[in-house]
């Protein structure tokens, strides 16, 4: 059974940082792309960032761009985001995403999320 | 990269058929085939119901069905039933090597 657990999330103050791990198992995770997607509290979904099968590529929002650092370990089957410089905007719950199959980045299969909130 | 458009909501009666519409640009619906929808219900992650514009990811029911003409793309749901009452997200893959997510579409049974 595929399964995307993500952790990590909590309050934080505005200007620090959080480090999500997501855990992956059930597929041969070094195969998938792997995505970031957030949605803040009652509101839509917005992509965050993707990164390819070795992490030798990957792409970010404009919204994170500097900010957040995507990364993954195949050996630990662990997809990561650095989140630095955290703004209040940044609240929400933050969904790791798995390609609909490997080699392809289309998000399919979602984790149930994390939720960050950012306040002093 | 502004959200694709959706419509905030749309209803319909039990066992009548609805559609919804995403539309965006020739930078990302229009530019590829990579048009996916994804159903969300209250409190739940998001999950899969088309991808690449037409295609229907294993389990998930031939009621759904998706389509696309120039930058607007289309998700039908037919025969609708109780548990189709969820939120429902357009995406595409954008030129600039990103992806972008339409603004969602509460769907709701008479």
């Amino acid at each position: 059974e595929v399964q995307l657990v993500e952790s990590g999330g909590g309050l934080v103050q505005p200007g620090g940082s959080l480090r999500l791990p997501c855990a992956a198992s059930g597929f041969t995770f070094s195969s998938y792309w792997m995505h970031w997607v957030r949605q803040a509290p009652g509101k839509g979904l917005v992509w965050v960032s993707r990164i390819n099968t070795d992490g030798s590529e990957t792409n970010y929002a404009d919204s994170v761009k500097g900010r957040f650092t995507i990364s993954r370990d195949n050996a630990k089957n662990t997809l990561y985001l650095q989140m630095n410089t955290l703004r209040v905007e940044d609240t929400a719950v933050y969904y790791c995403a798995r390609g609909v199959d490997s080699g392809s980045s289309r998000i399919g299969y979602w984790g149930q999320g994390t939720l960050v909130t950012v306040s002093s | 990269q502004s959200a694709l458009t959706q419509p905030a909501s749309v209803s319909g009666s039990p066992g009548q058929s609805i559609t919804i519409s995403c539309s965006g640009s020739s930078s990302d619906v229009g530019g590829y085939n990579y048009v996916s929808w994804y159903q969300q219900h209250p409190g739940k992650a998001p999950k899969l119901m088309i991808y690449d514009v037409s295609n229907r990811p294993s389990g998930v029911s031939n009621r759904f069905s998706g389509s696309k003409s120039g930058n607007t793309a289309s998700l039908t749901i037919s025969g609708l039933q109780a548990e189709d009452e969820a939120d429902y997200y357009c995406s595409s893959y954008t030129r600039s090597y990103t992806y972008v997510f339409g603004t969602g579409t509460k769907v709701t049974l008479l």
